[in-house]
């Protein structure tokens, strides 16, 4: 089966910086996605990775290791703002996307 | 632009009573999804559509059933709602369906059905 794993919740501090976990296990991959989510509201893109390595936009960083079928979401500076919902997903074989359950990020002042 | 609009933004409806979803983008995009997103469970995919006149299942369609007329707009209908279909519901549009193409999601229909 395809399974996505990411931790259910992490809590930070303002001004700090965390790093969100995900692991995969698809058929085929074609692409990782990071989504963040505010509660009540839609997802919206925040990154994406197909070759190995790290990917950075401004606060946000991500990274991806295939042949460990890890990627990780840095986010540095916290802002309270940043307290959401953390969506990892992985595109398959047939170019569907798998996703995670996602990660609670609980920003403390 | 609008994006994509999802109407309504929330129902409470009757077990055994049907319902249409609707979905509209205005970027012209050619790829439609619709989702379900329950708590402690990742974004599930239902239905799909990677061009007008096309669609396709998802992982799980059981319940529903979709249509794409035109390129703008893709309505989710259930046929006799049951209380396993209280959840959220987003409808989503990409470019195409390629590694690369990014989905954006509507804002979501809160269903409830008793």
């Amino acid at each position: 089966g395809q399974n996505i794993d990411q931790p259910t919740e992490m809590t930070a501090t303002e001004g700090a910086i965390v790093q969100i976990n995900c692991t995969y296990q698809t058929s085929g991959f074609n692409g990782l996605f990071w989504y963040q989510q505010h509660a009540g509201e839609a997802p919206t893109f925040l990154s994406y990775n197909v070759l190995d390595g790290l990917e950075e936009k401004g606060r946000f960083s991500s990274f991806l290791s295939r042949s460990k079928g890890y990627s990780y979401l840095l986010l540095k500076e916290l802002q309270m703002k940043d307290s959401a919902s953390y969506l990892c997903a992985v595109k398959d074989s047939n170019y569907q996307l798998i996703w995670g359950a996602g990660t609670k990020l609980i920003i403390k002042p | 632009t609008a994006g994509i609009t999802q109407a309504p933004t929330s129902q409470i409806l009757a077990a055994g009573r049907s319902m249409t979803l609707r979905c509209t983008q205005d970027m012209r995009h050619n790829a439609m999804y619709w989702y379900r997103q329950d708590l402690g469970l990742g974004l599930r995919l239902i239905h799909y559509s990677n061009t007008a006149g096309t669609t396709g299942k998802g992982e799980v369609p059981d319940g529903y059933s979709v249509s794409r007329a035109n390129t703008d707009d893709f309505p989710l209908t259930l046929a006799s709602a049951v209380p396993s279909q209280t959840s959220v519901y987003f409808c989503a549009s990409s470019e195409g369906q390629g590694s690369t193409d990014t989905q954006y999601f509507g804002p979501g229909t809160r269903l409830t059905v008793l």
